[in-house]
């Protein structure tokens, strides 16, 4: 099946520092999505990449659709400690049908204050 | 917008009982929502593919028998765990469709944290 490689693992950085972590295939995507889960909730959806080549903000976030459509980045600029959880890259690639995503296996991060 | 709720948020049951577990899209309307299954420390893994109106549609090495889905409103999908035993303690998380002219995408449930003893 689809599967997508997400690095880093976990992360733990002093506050204010930036992060970045991203997300690879070896199959094409044609949508990219970035969700935050909390402990003990569901994911959150932060940007979502419809076209190759696009970068998004959200607040402090940036997203970038790789030209390639095989990765896709996230950076957090200025992290605070809310920023704390775990980070999970989704696609959703031609060859799935009805509108099924596959997910990177997160990335944890931690924020020193 | 796009809120998705899932009741009860934990529970607790005797091994060889059944559990149902809703989730309801609260401000639109969903055709299609999606129940996933969540291992600690590890990533969502998709259990079935829930079509308001029709069967739903389960992911390789899921028993449709066990995991039994009813989407029977556009705004409600259940979830039951038939004769839980506790290796299917875990996190069950469920997300609803919302689509639109340019944009097409899950939101998530709050999670079901589900306990067999």
């Amino acid at each position: 099946g689809q599967q997508l490689n997400q690095s880093p693992q976990s992360m733990f950085i002093q506050e204010g520092e930036d992060v970045s972590m991203n997300c690879t295939s070896s199959s094409i995507f044609n949508t990219w999505l970035w969700y935050k889960q909390d402990p003990g909730e569901g994911p959150v959806l932060l940007i979502a990449l419809y076209k190759a080549g696009e970068l998004t903000s959200n607040g402090r976030l940036t997203a970038q659709f790789g030209i390639t459509r095989k990765d896709s980045f996230l950076n957090i600029s200025a992290s605070i400690p809310s920023d704390v959880g775990i980070y999970f890259c989704a696609g959703r690639s031609s060859m799935e049908y009805g509108n099924k995503l596959v997910f990177g296996a997160g990335t944890i991060l931690r924020v020193k204050s | 917008g796009a809120v998705v709720s899932q009741h009860p948020s934990w529970v607790i049951c005797k091994s060889g009982t059944s559990v149902k577990i809703e989730c309801r899209s609260l401000d639109f309307q969903a055709t299609t929502m999606f129940w996933y299954r969540q291992f600690p420390k590890q990533s969502l893994m998709l259990m079935a593919t829930s079509n308001e109106g029709s069967k739903a549609t389960y992911e390789q090495g899921v028993e449709k028998d066990k995991f039994l889905i009813n989407h029977a409103s556009l705004t409600l999908s259940t979830l039951t765990v038939t004769s839980a035993h506790p290796e299917d303690s875990s996190f069950y998380i469920c997300s609803a469709l919302l689509a639109g002219a340019s944009y097409n995408e899950q939101f998530f449930g709050p999670g079901t944290r589900l306990t067999v003893l």
